[in-house]
């Protein structure tokens, strides 16, 4: 059974620091990861969709890198704002439409 | 604009009593989700539907149940079976190579 955990629980860094976010999954056997952040009370946003077949995609300050044969993928934040902050999750989606394993996310604080 | 829509955002449940939580889609996405989210848990699969008129179980589906008769739609019915239902619902819906879009949620609360 798949399963998918994420590194640190919680992380609270100064405005400005670049910084690391760590996902890991038990079955390389997955049809693609996603990270997404959630606020407080609020759905999901998708972030990155990394299909098995990259290794890493961009979005602004977001860098995400899969590494499927070691079951990691990383979300790299640069120059973290205070907006940064929330809740952020990995997923990994097992067969297109069939279920997405979710990992118990990392809260982020960045401080001003 | 496209995207999911659920209702209520907060909904009280009284001890025995049915529910429904509504989720539209205009995404034209096949693949429609219901997950449960807990504090300080990640999210579970209650149901997913992979096309109109068929749906699966997904890991703690005892106490819920499902439809699918429109693209656009898929409620979920919070039984009286379900013996502890106060916890926070996510619609998703996906279609195949894209992200996966959710809802903004349903708190619900047993009183």
């Amino acid at each position: 059974k798949q399963e998918v955990t994420q590194i640190p629980a919680a992380l609270s860094v100064p405005e400005g620091e670049n910084l690391v976010l760590n996902c890991s999954f038990t079955d390389s056997a997955i049809y693609n990861l996603q990270w997404f952040r959630q606020d407080p009370g609020k759905g999901l946003t998708s972030l990155l969709l990394i299909q098995s077949s990259q290794r890493e995609q961009t979005s602004g300050r977001l860098n995400a890198s899969l590494d499927k044969s070691s079951g990691r993928s990383t979300l790299y934040i640069a120059a973290s704002q205070p907006g940064d902050s929330a809740t952020y999750l990995c997923a990994v989606e097992v067969n297109y439409g069939q279920n997405f394993v979710f990992g118990p996310g990392t809260r982020l604080s960045v401080l001003p | 604009d496209g995207g999911i829509t659920q209702s209520p955002k907060y909904l009280f449940r009284k001890e025995g009593q049915n529910v429904t939580l509504s989720c539209e889609q205009n995404l034209n996405h096949d693949a429609m989700y219901w997950y449960r989210q807990d504090p300080g848990q990640g999210l579970r699969l209650i149901y997913y539907s992979q096309i109109v008129n068929d749906f699966q179980k997904g890991d703690i589906a005892e106490g819920y149940s499902v439809s699918r008769e429109k693209k656009e739609s898929f409620p979920l019915t919070v039984t009286s079976a379900q013996k502890n239902p106060t916890a926070f619902y996510l619609c998703a819906s996906s279609v195949q190579g894209l992200s996966a879009f959710f809802g903004q949620g349903t708190r619900l609360t047993v009183v």
